[in-house]
């Protein structure tokens, strides 16, 4: 059974940073693209970033502008997303998904930006 | 950018009647479409991709169709379990974008 679990979110002040995980389980992680899908409360849904399965090949949202930064470690089955200079509008409920038309997700993990 | 336009935002249904979602795109995806039903506080599901085939364990009442611009999902009758917010995505282009949603309620 594949699984996803993502851990990492909480609350934090804007300008602040967080360090969102991925684990897989279930499925041959290096060899499948990933992605990292937000939604704010209420709302709908919004990609993020997704990395190919080697790593080489990496995309994010223009609207991020450089803070974030994701990643991968096939040897630990695991995807990361780095979060830096924080604001208020990333409040959202962060997912992790499976290939590039997300067959597969996570229950998510709730990032709050917050002074 | 690609913008996918779903309509309508709101569709009233009984059960047991079908349901026909549209997923507009703001320019040709070819047939690189995807979507999704989501339930409150759950995290959204693989229903189809490649426009018309149906995920693992997706029951056969849901039905994709369309290419380049125009998409529909249908749900052909309408159980109690469909009611939830569907997603259309395409994955054609960078970047991956969604559309607005259609929640189906009970009439």
């Amino acid at each position: 059974e594949v699984q996803l679990v993502e851990s990492g979110g909480g609350l934090v002040k804007p300008g602040g940073s967080l360090r969102l995980s991925c684990v897989a389980s279930g499925f041959n992680f290096s060899s499948y693209s990933m992605n990292w899908v937000r939604q704010a409360p209420g709302k709908g849904l919004e990609w993020v970033s997704s990395m190919s399965s080697s790593g080489r090949y990496i995309y994010y949202a223009d609207s991020l502008k450089g803070r974030f930064t994701i990643s991968r470690d096939n040897a630990k089955n695991s995807l990361y997303l780095q979060m830096n200079s924080l604001r208020v509008e990333d409040t959202a409920v962060y997912y992790c998904a499976r290939t590039y038309f997300c067959d597969s997700w996570g229950r998510g993990t709730l990032v709050t930006v917050s002074s | 950018e690609i913008v996918m336009t779903q309509s309508p935002a709101t569709l009233s249904v009984s059960p047991g009647e079908r349901a026909t979602l549209s997923c507009r795109a703001s320019q040709s995806v070819g047939n690189i479409l995807a979507w999704f039903q989501q339930k409150p506080g759950q995290a959204p599901r693989l229903l189809m991709y490649g426009v018309s085939v149906r995920a693992t364990g997706i029951p056969a009442r849901f039905s994709g169709s369309g290419s380049g611009t125009e998409f529909t999902l249908t749900i052909s009758s309408l159980q109690s379990e469909d009611f939830a917010v569907y997603f259309c995505q395409q994955y054609n282009n960078w970047p991956l974008t969604f559309g607005g949603g259609t929640k189906v309620e009970i009439k």
